[in-house]
């Protein structure tokens, strides 16, 4: 069956380190994966994408690879801050069908001042 | 939320009655998604729609059903509430779909059934 599996459910840090998120899948062939930050009580919230033939991406503080070999992609905050405390989350889409996006339960990240 | 409302926020219904829920977008976007999400289970579609009138199921469609008869209207009902569709019910939009599309979530709206 199809799974796709983030690495803890709670990962605590202290402020300043790198923060690294994992994000397994099995049975896909995603044509591309996001990562969204929900804060609780709000919807999740678009920070990046990666294409399958993309092998890592960066945006300011965020950096995100993915593996298909591995069928994993790793999701870093560097110089983390308590403002990074929120739930992470991985979707797929995969290659097949239409824009749908599956996601993984999330990984809640506490930064400790 | 980038322009998207959903209505009610919260609502405390008993089963067997017939709930419905409204998302409002103001992006003019084409595609349209309705999630549940739930502890342990992450966010799952239940339906989607990429156009005025045209819907599909998502992974978790059954006792749901939608409508979109307007760019910026797309609802959720549920026909005869069950305890098991208890859940936090999210709206999303996007402009475009495929590699290169980008979700952008409503508030949620939490939904309990007696």
């Amino acid at each position: 069956s199809q799974k796709i599996e983030q690495n803890s459910e709670a990962l605590n840090i202290q402020e300043g380190k790198t923060a690294t998120l994992t994000c397994n899948y099995t049975n896909y062939s995603p044509a591309y994966l996001q990562w969204y930050r929900q804060d609780p009580g709000r919807g999740p919230v678009f920070l990046l994408l990666i294409r399958e033939n993309e092998k890592e991406k960066r945006k300011e503080r965020l950096k995100v690879t993915f593996d298909t070999t591995l069928k994993q992609s790793l999701f870093h905050i560097t110089a983390s801050q308590p403002a990074d405390s929120a739930t992470y989350l991985c979707a797929l889409a995969p290659q097949t069908g239409a824009n749908n996006l599956f996601f993984g339960t999330g990984t809640r990240l506490t930064v400790i001042p | 939320d980038a322009g998207i409302t959903q209505s009610p926020r919260h609502k405390v219904t008993e089963t067997g009655t017939p709930v419905t829920l409204r998302c409002h977008q103001t992006e003019n976007h084409r595609y349209m998604y309705w999630y549940r999400q739930d502890p342990g289970h992450g966010l799952r579609l239940i339906h989607y729609s990429y156009g005025v009138k045209d819907t599909d199921k998502g992974e978790v469609s059954d006792g749901y059903s939608v409508s979109r008869s307007k760019t910026e209207d797309f609802l959720l009902t549920l026909e005869s509430a069950t305890s098991s569709q208890t859940s936090v019910y999210f709206c999303a939009i996007s402009e475009v779909a495929g590699v290169g599309d980008t979700q952008y979530f409503g508030p949620g709206t939490r939904l309990t059934v007696l």
